[in-house]
């Protein structure tokens, strides 16, 4: 257990709506870390946040949008959701979010479906 | 920006012979290099990391990398594989000028009895 959780861990919902997925880092952890996992384009870095604020962006689509609350919690919310937005969403975290040795531990994942 | 490459998809190896997953690493600056394995429906778990120092760094369950700075890569190595080592391995990079991990494809593992 590496002390990320995520919520819920199965959701099931249909095109054109949204969902919101939730992330409590590990205790202590002040950086927490979106990513999303599909079959055709593997292991992708969505966002990143430390203490509230966002601190790095990657390939996340306009429709995606993320926060990071002050106990530290963070949601993504998915909107307009489309059938390739199915895939497993992960949330991590880490103690810094500006030392870059430091390492990062992995939710169990929230698995998406969109039908 | 940075990006990690895993040449090989697959890789099969008998159970007791040693394994080599490999990875190559670009970076503008100093390397930060990370191993992951996710086991079925789970998600990543940490294996080791090469921040710097010694270029062979030991991690979890017998496994450890070998940072290789002319050859850019950072090949992950266990002397005697289980079948319980079947898994995909990821390799991760961040460089000193940015904070986002980067992930390669992934290497699928099997180890058969």
């Amino acid at each position: 257990d590496s002390g990320v959780t995520q919520t819920p861990k199965h959701l099931i919902t249909a095109t054109g709506q949204r969902v919101t997925l939730r992330c409590s880092p590990r205790s202590g952890d002040l950086s927490v870390y979106w990513y999303q996992q599909s079959l055709d384009q593997g292991l992708q870095f969505l966002i990143q946040y430390y203490n509230g604020e966002e601190r790095a962006k990657g390939n996340i689509l306009e429709r995606f949008s993320a926060q990071q609350f002050p106990d530290l919690h963070s949601e993504l919310n998915l909107s307009s959701l489309e059938l390739g937005d199915s895939a497993l969403y992960f949330c991590a975290s880490s103690v810094s979010g500006s030392q870059t040795g430091n390492t990062i531990y992995f939710g169990e994942g929230s698995w998406l479906t969109v039908v | 920006a940075q990006s990690v490459a895993q040449p090989e998809d697959q890789v099969n190896v008998a159970e007791g012979n040693p394994l080599t997953v490999k990875c190559t690493y670009s970076v503008s600056g100093n390397p930060y290099l990370f191993w992951y394995v996710q086991y079925p429906n789970r998600g990543l778990q940490f294996l080791l990391k090469y921040i710097t120092g010694d270029n062979l760094v030991k991690g979890s369950y017998g496994f450890e990398a070998e940072f290789n700075k002319s050859q850019t890569s950072f090949h992950l190595k266990k002397p005697s594989a289980l079948v319980s080592d079947s898994a995909l391995y990821f390799c991760a990079v961040r460089d000193e000028y940015n904070n986002d991990m980067r992930f390669g494809a992934g290497t699928r593992l099997t180890v058969k009895p």
